[in-house]
């Protein structure tokens, strides 16, 4: 069964250094979305993305955030001046569609850890 | 605004007894609802949504327009059963997914 890939696993990074989180979403689907999971909290949205453009975005999703899909395959999370407080796991998903008929489904997520 | 309610973090059963996971929810449109699971080590994935009205697992949830309430219930569980299980809300056509803080579900044989 195909599925949703992410890496890396784990991602230690400095204070203010750039990251740049990977996925390869499932290959027929249409619909990309990164979510995170600040440990200990709920999971929360952060953008969704839909024919090379964000769709919808949360509030946590700043202009230190920016999402790409730079070729036919791969769907990526740059923060770029990345801050303590973005610790957490980071989740790839992707969906045929939007809305309630369509499932989304989640790669395994990376952990990131800012120190 | 979208606003997902899972009152309890962690939730104790014997295997075989009832299980029920309580979800409520706010938003002003047409709410999509669904629960989500992550089993031990493995990544979230999905139990079931209310447009389905499917049983999955022996699982089922009703949507509760009233009550705005989307409760998961199981008449018996099983030690396998044992999980965090996430609550879910996203408007109709709307990517926007917003999730409960999670109840974690122990089984005891």
């Amino acid at each position: 069964e195909p599925e949703v890939t992410q890496t890396p696993s784990h991602q230690v990074t400095q204070m203010g250094q750039e990251v740049i989180l990977r996925c390869v979403p499932i290959s027929n689907h249409l619909y990309f979305y990164w979510y995170r999971q600040i440990l200990g909290q709920k999971v929360e949205f952060l953008v969704s993305f839909y024919n090379n453009e964000i769709s919808e975005k949360s509030e946590i999703f700043d202009d230190q955030f920016s999402v790409e899909r730079p070729d036919g395959s791969n769907f990526t999370l740059k923060i770029r001046s990345t801050k303590l407080e973005d610790s957490a796991m980071y989740f790839c998903a992707s969906s045929e569609g939007t809305g309630g008929t369509y499932e989304q489904y989640f790669g395994p997520g990376t952990r990131l850890t800012v120190t | 605004a979208q606003r997902v309610t899972q009152p309890e973090k962690l939730l104790s059963v014997f295997k075989g007894a009832p299980v029920e996971l309580k979800c409520n929810y706010s938003y002003s449109g047409s709410p999509e609802l669904f629960w989500y699971v992550q089993y031990s080590r493995q990544r979230l994935q999905l139990l079931l949504r209310h447009i389905s009205r499917e049983s999955i697992k022996g699982f089922t949830a009703d949507l509760n327009k009233g009550e705005t309430s989307f409760h998961l219930k199981k008449p018996f569980a099983q030690e396998e059963d044992s999980a965090m299980y996430y609550c879910a809300l996203s408007g109709y056509n709307n990517n926007d997914m917003r999730f409960g803080a999670g109840t974690r579900l122990t089984v005891k044989p």
